[in-house]
């Protein structure tokens, strides 16, 4: 156990719909990072947020947005969802921006149907 | 752009035959190398990270790999595998401290009893 949670696990939908993912990171961990993790893709990193602030992005779609709030819990919103979006959504968190380890959640498995 | 090679996908060995998977990056700066492990259904583990100093590196569980600069490569070792090293590996980087991961494709094991 990473101490990274997130809800849900699972998360069936249909195509254009809006999904929320969650994530907590370990307690005292500052970044959060969302993965994504497709048969396709592989892994790639969609965002990072630190302290509350957006740190970084990588190929994260429009349809995609993120927040990490004061308690430091994190949200990956999904609009408009399309069938090539079911996917393995992985979220990271780490100490600081100073640290490069990064500890990983079980991860939600969206499917869009 | 930056990116991470895994040479084989899927590899498959019969118990206390040694393993070697091979990574490597592209990316002529300063590097922070990782390994991490994904057993069936579980979510992504740490088993070894090179950041600087002695280029071998001791994980968890028996692994170890070998940065070589020159070569760009990060390949991960074991002299003997077990039956519960099934799962998925893969090798990845970051650019910077506390920066994303880039990960390569994974490779996946099967190690037969």
């Amino acid at each position: 156990d990473s101490g990274v949670t997130q809800t849900p696990k699972h998360l069936i939908t249909a195509t254009g719909q809006r999904v929320t993912l969650r994530c907590s990171p370990r307690s005292g961990d500052l970044s959060v990072y969302w993965y994504q993790q497709s048969l396709d893709q592989g892994l790639q990193f969609l965002i990072q947020y630190y302290n509350g602030e957006e740190r970084a992005k990588g190929n994260i779609l429009e349809r995609f947005s993120a927040q990490q709030f004061p308690d430091l819990h994190s949200e990956l919103n999904l609009s408009s969802l399309e069938l090539g979006d079911s996917a393995l959504y992985f979220c990271a968190s780490s100490p600081s921006n100073l640290v490069n380890e990064q500890f990983f959640g079980p991860g939600t498995r969206l499917t869009v149907l | 752009a930056q990116s991470v090679s895994q040479h084989n996908h899927h590899v498959i060995l019969s118990e206390a035959a040694s393993l070697e998977l091979g990574c490597n990056y592209s990316y002529g700066g300063t590097v922070n190398l990782f390994w991490y492990v994904q057993y069936p259904g579980q979510h992504l583990q740490l088993l070894l990270k090179y950041f600087s100093g002695d280029p071998l590196v001791k994980g968890i569980k028996g692994f170890e790999a070998e940065f070589i600069k020159s070569k760009f490569s990060f390949n991960l070792r074991k002299p003997s595998v077990q039956w519960s090293d099934t799962a998925e590996y893969f090798c990845a980087v970051t650019l910077s401290v506390g920066g994303k991961l880039i990960f390569g494709q994974g490779t996946e094991l099967s190690v037969k009893p």
